[in-house]
């Protein structure tokens, strides 16, 4: 089976501008859930999606949100960008949300906001 | 206190010795708990993952288990270069799709 693909891999910004990024999760899989990494917070959970429903949602902003497409595709938006959003973002993918579900993250994008 | 706690380190351990790496979590809810491994650069990569109590071998990972103790634990037997990297503790409330991360332990492998 692919792997969880991510695109794009890198993006550089200025601030004030959006971002989209999108996720295509293993074949199969129906949960999708997004993380921020920095070197200071380290590897912070964003939202989750399961089924087109977001059923999670992290201490984030409202700049930052997401949807689930029908084919379990997810994309994530970040509106009006800060220096601080400079991030590696990830997407992680799992067949559903119970206990017994492990969890694949992709190669991540990394956006740098100057 | 931090939801999910590890020693930064650096760890060191000589090439064929067994790397011992701990992480404790504050949620008695906790239901599935994750071993990560990232290198410099990339994204996690899942090396073990367990829900109960006890012991998972998979090749040379050992994940260890004890809810009683809120203690989840990675061995490393016969230790090599490669496997320095940091690695990720990561635990699951419940049946939601959240993991919650420490903020990992960096492993030397010294050959």
């Amino acid at each position: 089976k692919a792997g969880v693909t991510q695109t794009p891999r890198y993006l550089i910004k200025t601030r004030g501008q959006q971002v989209t990024l999108s996720c295509s999760p293993i074949s199969g899989h129906r949960s999708v859930s997004w993380y921020q990494q920095t070197p200071g917070q380290g590897l912070q959970f964003l939202f989750e999606y399961f089924s087109e429903t977001q059923r999670n949602k992290g201490n984030f902003p409202g700049r930052f949100s997401g949807r689930q497409f029908s084919n379990s595709r997810s994309e994530m938006n970040v509106s009006t960008l800060e220096l601080g959003d400079s991030a590696l973002y990830l997407c992680a993918s799992s067949p559903g949300t119970s206990a017994g579900n492990e969890q694949f993250f992709g190669p991540g994008t990394r956006l740098t906001v100057l | 206190q931090k939801e999910v706690e590890q020693n930064s380190g650096p760890l060191s351990v000589p090439e064929g010795a067994i790397a011992s790496l701990n992480c404790t979590y504050s949620d008695r809810g906790s239901q599935s708990f994750f071993w990560y491994r990232q290198y410099s650069g990339k994204s996690p990569e899942l090396i073990m993952f367990i829900y109960s109590n006890g012991d998972k071998e998979d090749g040379r990972f050992t994940a260890q288990l004890n809810k009683a103790s809120q203690y989840v634990s990675l061995l490393i037997r016969d230790s090599q270069p490669s496997d320095s990297a940091t690695y990720l503790c990561a635990v699951k409330p419940g049946n939601t799709g959240k993991l919650i991360f420490g903020q990992g332990t960096t492993l030397q492998v010294k050959p």
